[in-house]
């Protein structure tokens, strides 16, 4: 695609509910990375992919979260048992690799967890 | 580990005035690259400009410009002849292999009319 693309644009949902979101890296692309952007903070790594693997998930914050990516393409970030500090932007990034160094950025989930 | 502090939360300039806003980091990384992303209302975070640490010469982008002092690690950004599409979050960010990328908390600017 022309960009990356994120789904659904704003989710509200009620605690304990499990949620996914989606990240349609730009066509090519095989470095895939999520972050969160909570009120007033700046980006909090979550996880990185290089194709399908990813080798550093230690900024997951809990056993909550999880997230995979298939073909080489679209990434799934979950939530399960959704908590009101879960409430953030979740931004999605690609770059064509991982050393190119230049990210690219979706529009972003605002999740709500109420 | 990497940090980047950026120590301006709010700023403001008037349309067509000049402004810089402040990022310092710390790395003990010879080879790294620094960035300054512009996060509109929109949520769309839009790369601003880069910088290489190897290359001495400062980044520069139309109106936006950088002053990398490498031994003093900061990474300011210059903004020339404000407009008012200007108005942003902005967020500096460091990176050294490409596996992630460290942001700070951001500097909200205000363009004023």
């Amino acid at each position: 695609g022309a960009g990356v693309s994120q789904s659904p644009s704003n989710k509200v949902t009620e605690k304990g509910k499990d949620v996914e979101l989606r990240c349609d890296p730009i066509s090519g692309h095989t470095a895939l990375y999520w972050y969160r952007q909570s009120l007033g903070q700046g980006l909090e790594f979550l996880i990185y992919f290089q194709g399908n693997s990813a080798p550093d998930k230690s900024g997951l914050p809990s056993d909550r979260f999880s997230a995979e990516r298939t073909g080489g393409s679209v990434s799934t970030l979950t939530i399960q048992r959704t908590q009101q500090e879960d409430s953030a932007v979740y931004l999605c990034a690609s770059s064509l690799t991982v050393m190119n160094t230049e990210a690219f950025f979706g529009q972003g989930t605002r999740l709500t967890v109420v | 580990a990497q940090t980047v502090t950026q120590s301006q939360p709010e700023m403001s300039v008037q349309e067509a005035e000049t402004v810089t806003l402040s990022c310092t980091y710390d790395t003990s990384e010879n080879n790294y690259y620094l960035f300054w992303y512009k996060q509109p209302p929109s949520r769309q975070m839009i790369l601003v400009i880069r910088q290489e640490a190897y290359k001495q010469q400062n980044a520069t982008e139309n109106r936006f410009s950088v002053n990398f002092q490498k031994a003093a690690k900061s990474f300011s950004l210059k903004i020339s002849d404000s407009q008012l599409g200007d108005t942003a979050m902005y967020f500096c960010a460091f990176t050294n292999t490409g596996n992630q990328f460290y942001f700070g908390t951001g500097t909200s600017l205000t363009v004023i009319p």
